[in-house]
């Protein structure tokens, strides 16, 4: 049964600062991987999404990362600001048809 | 329309009543998925649909909780005999096609009291 956890639960860093969000998962063996940014009180907002075949994404200041062998995605975001506060969402597919499987999230406070 | 929308994003109820949560997907797009999510916790799996037809119904916690998506756009999340414990937030989530992009609603809270 596939897992994907995230850790640091939580994490606070300094305004400008670059920083790695980071996400694993227990089989290798998925279809794409897809990172997520949820405001308090939001609904999610897709950031990236990496295919199977792929090893990074990037969009803007986010680069994601995929490394299926060690079952493992990072997210980087460069420059960091405090509007990039919120909690981020690590989801994995594991198969075309399957239902997708979150983490519980890295809940990101930037300082300003 | 030009982005999922959940209705209503606020319901208040008391325990046993029988409560209706609507999802109006992206047009176009054939995928529909629900979640639920608690506080500090990730989306938790629920359903999703393939056009019309539940293609998996895995995550439905009991058969209290029931889903239709009649002409393969919008979908009604129907939630009998309401207990405390289904209190939550309940996002609703669509894609282009099964393995696409998923774009989430702002989520349907709901409260049992």
């Amino acid at each position: 049964k596939q897992e994907v956890t995230q850790i640091p639960a939580a994490l606070s860093v300094p305004e400008g600062e670059n920083l790695v969000l980071n996400c694993s998962f227990t089989d290798s063996a998925i279809y794409n991987l897809q990172w997520f940014r949820q405001d308090p009180g939001k609904g999610l907002t897709s950031l990236l999404l990496i295919q199977s075949s792929q090893r990074e994404q990037t969009s803007g200041r986010l680069n994601a990362s995929l490394d299926k062998s060690s079952g493992r995605s990072t997210l980087y975001i460069a420059a960091s600001q405090p509007g990039d506060s919120a909690t981020y969402l690590c989801a994995v597919r594991p198969n075309r048809d399957d239902k997708i499987i979150f983490g519980k999230g890295t809940r990101l406070h930037i300082l300003p | 329309g030009a982005g999922v929308s959940q209705t209503p994003s606020n319901k208040v109820t008391e325990k046993g009543k029988y409560v209706e949560l609507r999802c109006d997907p992206i047009s176009g797009h054939t995928a529909l998925y629900w979640y639920r999510q608690s506080l500090g916790q990730g989306p938790e799996f629920l359903i999703y649909f393939q056009g019309t037809g539940a293609a998996d119904d895995s995550g439905l916690p009991n058969d209290r909780f029931f889903a239709v998506r009649p002409e393969g756009s919008v979908s009604t999340l129907k939630i009998q005999r309401t207990e405390r414990g289904d209190s939550a937030v309940y996002l609703c989530a669509s894609s282009f096609s099964v393995t696409g992009e998923l774009f989430f609603g702002e989520g349907s809270r709901l409260t049992v009291l």
